[in-house]
């Protein structure tokens, strides 16, 4: 139990679904990210929340849509994904984020969920 | 931007032998943290390293800090098969407007053999 959960853990859909990744954090941190794991890049930073504010999208493409409605809770909204989307989607939280003028600490990250676009 | 390379991508060991990770960066860094990955799980976080020339000890792990605080080495003595996995260091640098960036290295992936 890391304090981080999400769900679901697996995954399977079709290009055309539309489906969510949640992530939910019991530690009472500030920020939260999204992160992706592949076997071409293994930890690519996608998101960054901080006080539910969104303070870094990395050139993700649209059809990756966060949704943070309260510090604890973090959402991936997923729509007309491609094949190589395929990946290991990871949720984390610190106490600060990098946006808020102090270091980040220590990344919490939770069990991940494994996506395989059909 | 900021750069975090981290070196071998794999290390295929004996058990008993020991292992090193190394970790550069191409900015100097307010600090760095070293993140262990079993298979099939998820990265933990290990040990946080700040001060210039900073060494710390786990165990049988032994994490360094570089003085120009640019580098960073994780060394395991005597790898037993439990620590097998991928090590991931991630550094944190000053970005500008009051924001830090913390970047990952892709990790170095730890076989043992027993």
């Amino acid at each position: 139990e890391t304090g981080v959960t999400q769900t679901p853990r697996h995954l399977v859909m079709g290009m055309t679904n539309k489906k969510s990744l949640k992530c939910e954090q019991h530690l009472g941190h500030n920020a939260m990210y999204w992160y992706k794991q592949s076997a071409k890049k293994p930890l690519e930073l996608m998101f960054v929340y901080n006080f539910k504010e969104q303070t870094e999208n990395n050139s993700v493409p649209s059809r990756f849509s966060p949704e943070c409605p309260n510090s604890s809770h973090l959402f991936l909204h997923l729509h007309t994904l491609q094949p190589e989307d395929s990946a290991l989607y990871l949720c984390a939280s610190s106490q600060f984020g990098p946006a808020g003028g102090s270091i980040t600490g220590e990344l919490f990250f939770g069990e991940g969920s494994r996506l395989t676009v059909l | 931007g900021q750069q975090v390379m981290q070196i071998p991508q794999y290390q295929h060991v004996q058990e008993g032998e020991d292992f090193t990770t190394y970790c550069n960066s191409s900015t100097t860094l307010s600090n760095i943290q070293w993140y262990k990955q079993r298979p099939g799980g998820h990265p933990v976080f290990l040990i946080q390293l700040v001060k210039s020339g900073e060494v710390k000890k786990q165990k049988r792990l032994t994490f360094q800090f570089g003085e120009a605080k640019k580098n960073s080495s994780l060394h395991i003595t005597a790898t037993q098969t439990t620590d097998v996995g991928t090590y991931f260091c991630a550094g944190t640098a000053y970005s500008g407007a009051g924001s830090y960036q913390l970047t990952f290295g892709k990790g170095t992936k730890l076989s043992v053999i027993p």
